[in-house]
């Protein structure tokens, strides 16, 4: 049973770039979130998606986008890379994670470096 | 939005010890409770949970507790090893529907 999967592993970027990161759920999950989690810190809640629609959002910019694809997997993408945003970027997934809490578990994630 | 405060930031203890660590809440109509470990370069990994209609739940050496007066649940780690050190999280599920994060704790099990 495959656990949360992503991709890539590292990624380095230079300022004003763009980046799309990967993730596909543990299998029977369908609901996907995103955090960011800059060292030493806990992770930061970026947004969630349920039947291909973002249905919460963290303190984010629109810099930072989604979308989840028929197949529960998601994609998350930030335009106009910054210095800031470099940072472990973590996936998790749940079932029905909007209107019930349900336990989430995390990928292994994307360490995201701007230079 | 839910706040989470975590504390200790950083907690050393002998091996055979035990550890607690204690989260505040904003929330009070917060209604899950999951703690997570992370050893370095790692994932979170879910340890244990608790919902708040149960005080306390246990599995083997790790065991949570709520109390949802004081709007604050501990994790208890009891015998602790050195494979035990980690960072650990505590998290909340609160009203906006978003799991909120503590900043973490470093927990080191001196052998």
């Amino acid at each position: 049973d495959a656990g949360v999967t992503q991709s890539p592993t590292h990624l380095i970027k230079t300022r004003g770039q763009q980046v799309t990161l990967r993730c596909s759920p543990k299998s029977g999950h369908d609901t996907v979130s995103w955090y960011q989690q800059a060292l030493g810190q806990g992770p930061q809640f970026i947004f969630q998606y349920y039947e291909e629609e973002e249905r919460q959002r963290g303190n984010f910019p629109d810099r930072f986008s989604g979308h989840q694809f028929p197949n529960y997997s998601s994609e998350l993408n930030v335009n106009a890379l910054l210095l800031g945003d470099s940072a472990l970027y973590l996936c998790a997934s749940s079932f029905q994670g909007m209107d019930n809490s349900q336990p989430q578990h995390f990928g292994d994630g994307t360490r995201l470096s701007i230079l | 939005g839910e706040n989470v405060e975590q504390h200790p930031s950083t907690l050393s203890v002998q091996e055979g010890d035990s550890a607690v660590i204690k989260c505040t809440y904003s929330d009070s109509a917060s209604n899950y409770f999951p703690w997570y470990k992370q050893e370095l370069g790692k994932r979170p990994q879910l340890i244990i949970d608790i919902r708040s209609n149960v005080g306390e739940k246990k599995d083997q050496r790790i065991a949570v507790t709520l109390n949802k007066t004081a709007k604050h649940f501990s994790l208890h780690i009891t015998e602790t090893q050195p494979e035990d050190s980690a960072v650990y999280f505590c998290a909340g599920w609160g009203s906006n529907y978003k799991l909120t994060f503590g900043k973490g704790t470093l927990l080191t099990v001196n052998p």
